[in-house]
């Protein structure tokens, strides 16, 4: 069965610090892959999305950035973070008629 | 875009009540899902529904594709299903678009 690693659960950077939040898959492979924000309140936010090694398509402009080192594997960096990158993270897994989440993290920018 | 919206936004129950979460959608939709986030931020698939109806337990899903609305049943609430409902649609560009969420509370 497909499984999806994300880590760390929480973190707490200060303004213009780096990111990097790495997202693993098992069980599947060739996956579409995807980064949501949550920020407070409710609605998930697509940020980017891959459908193969190397592609990235990024849905809104941002202090983000994302990629895909291997099959498996997907990253969200950034160089700078701001105070509004705060939220909660979520890696996600899109197959023909389910989508798998990671367990997310929690994202304090102070 | 495709739009999704859901309602009631908020929702109260005591546990053993009946309740009826409404997903309205705004194209034609390929696919369609329901997903719980656990009070932990834990999202879990519930149904994948672009029509018809399917029963899980006391939870239930029913697609109406060509009126473009979707509509979750859950009976005799329990305070394990206390936390935020989401309907999401495919696009049709191996997107999902989530709604807004409707955030459910059971009191015991």
């Amino acid at each position: 069965s497909q499984t999806i690693h994300q880590w760390p659960a929480t973190l707490v950077q200060p303004v213009g610090s780096p990111l990097s939040l790495e997202c693993t898959v098992e069980g599947t492979s060739n996956p579409n892959l995807y980064w949501y924000r949550q920020a407070a309140g409710r609605g998930l936010q697509l940020l980017f999305y891959s459908v193969g090694i190397g592609q990235i398509s990024s849905e809104v402009p941002q202090n983000l950035s994302a990629s895909r080192p291997q099959d498996r594997q997907f990253i969200l960096s950034s160089k700078k973070l701001l105070l509004s990158d705060s939220g909660f993270y979520l890696c996600a897994w899109h197959g023909p008629s389910e989508a798998f989440f990671g367990q997310g993290t929690r994202l304090t920018v102070v | 875009g495709i739009q999704v919206e859901q309602s009631p936004p908020d929702l109260i129950l005591q546990e053993g009540a009946n309740s009826t979460l409404r997903c309205n959608f705004s194209d034609s939709v390929n696919n369609l899902q329901w997903f719980h986030q656990n009070p932990w931020g834990q999202l879990i698939n519930l149904f994948y529904i672009p029509s018809g109806t399917k029963q899980n337990g006391r939870l239930s899903a029913t697609t109406v594709a060509t009126e473009r609305y979707s509509l979750l049943y859950i009976s005799s609430s329990q305070t394990t299903d206390s936390g935020v409902y989401f309907c999401a649609v495919d696009s049709r560009r191996n997107k999902l678009i989530f709604g807004t969420g409707t955030l459910l509370a059971v009191q015991p």
